[in-house]
């Protein structure tokens, strides 16, 4: 069982915007903003798509975006394109001196 | 451009040890910003750190809860890379392994290895 909550799914047409949540505890997303998302493909290493609640990386898109209201993180994808299909996992510090993730979310676009 | 290449036996019988190494090239594992980890993805899917070993002067490790008692990370400086070793596995430990890479202790992990699939079973 993850330490961070997830949808198992969610779904969209393309051009439309999704939003995953992930819901922590005040021991880890409620305690920093040290929130982060990750893509990952079938068969690859997951690739860092938000980082720090909002932060993108560069070269990320700036259809992702990332939110944080308490102990509940949302990252929201604008614009859906068939290459967004996906698993999205997210990611906390934890104040056990340890990162703590989701159990993932597959992003279908329709 | 970081770039992490693993290495290590795909199948290891249960009550042995599970190791890998991850070979670091575009960076070195004695850096005292960065910080070398262990992640891994269950077959249902989730991921799992492990834990990690940086340099600030001196080593340090972090250890998840869950493998704390069986789980050692280990810097080689001399080959540029560190090592997993996992003792006394289970079929539970059966999982993709990956190495990552952080930039700082809380910054996340930017640069991963491709990825090491370990199979527990007699």
């Amino acid at each position: 069982q993850s330490a961070l909550t997830q949808p198992a799914s969610v779904s969209g047409s393309p051009g439309q915007s999704i939003t995953i949540s992930c819901t922590g505890t005040s021991s880890d997303v409620g305690d920093y903003n040290y929130v982060s998302w990750y893509q990952q493909h079938p068969g690859k290493a997951p690739k860092l798509m938000i980082y720090d609640v909002i932060k993108r990386p560069s070269g990320v898109s700036h259809r992702f975006s990332g939110s944080k209201s308490g102990n509940t993180a949302s990252l929201t994808i604008s614009g859906i394109q068939a290459d967004d299909e996906a698993y999205y996992y997210c990611s906390s510090y934890s104040n056990s001196i340890t990162w703590v993730f989701g159990g993932g979310t597959k992003l279908t676009v329709l | 451009q970081v770039q992490l290449q693993q290495s290590g036996p795909g199948l290891v019988k249960p009550s042995q040890t599970l190791s890998l190494t991850c070979a670091i090239s575009g960076d070195s594992v004695s850096t005292t910003t960065a910080a070398w980890n262990w992640i891994r993805q269950s077959p249902s899917g989730g991921l799992e750190w492990l834990g990690r070993t940086y340099y600030r002067s001196m080593w340090y490790n972090d250890y998840a809860e869950s493998v704390r008692s069986r789980i050692a990370i280990k810097p080689d400086t001399s080959k540029n890379q560190f090592s997993l070793q996992l003792n006394s596995v289970t079929p539970e430990d059966t999982a993709v392994y990956y190495c990552a890479r952080n930039h700082q202790l809380l910054l996340p992990f930017e640069w991963w290895g491709q990825g090491t699939l370990v199979t527990v079973s007699s």
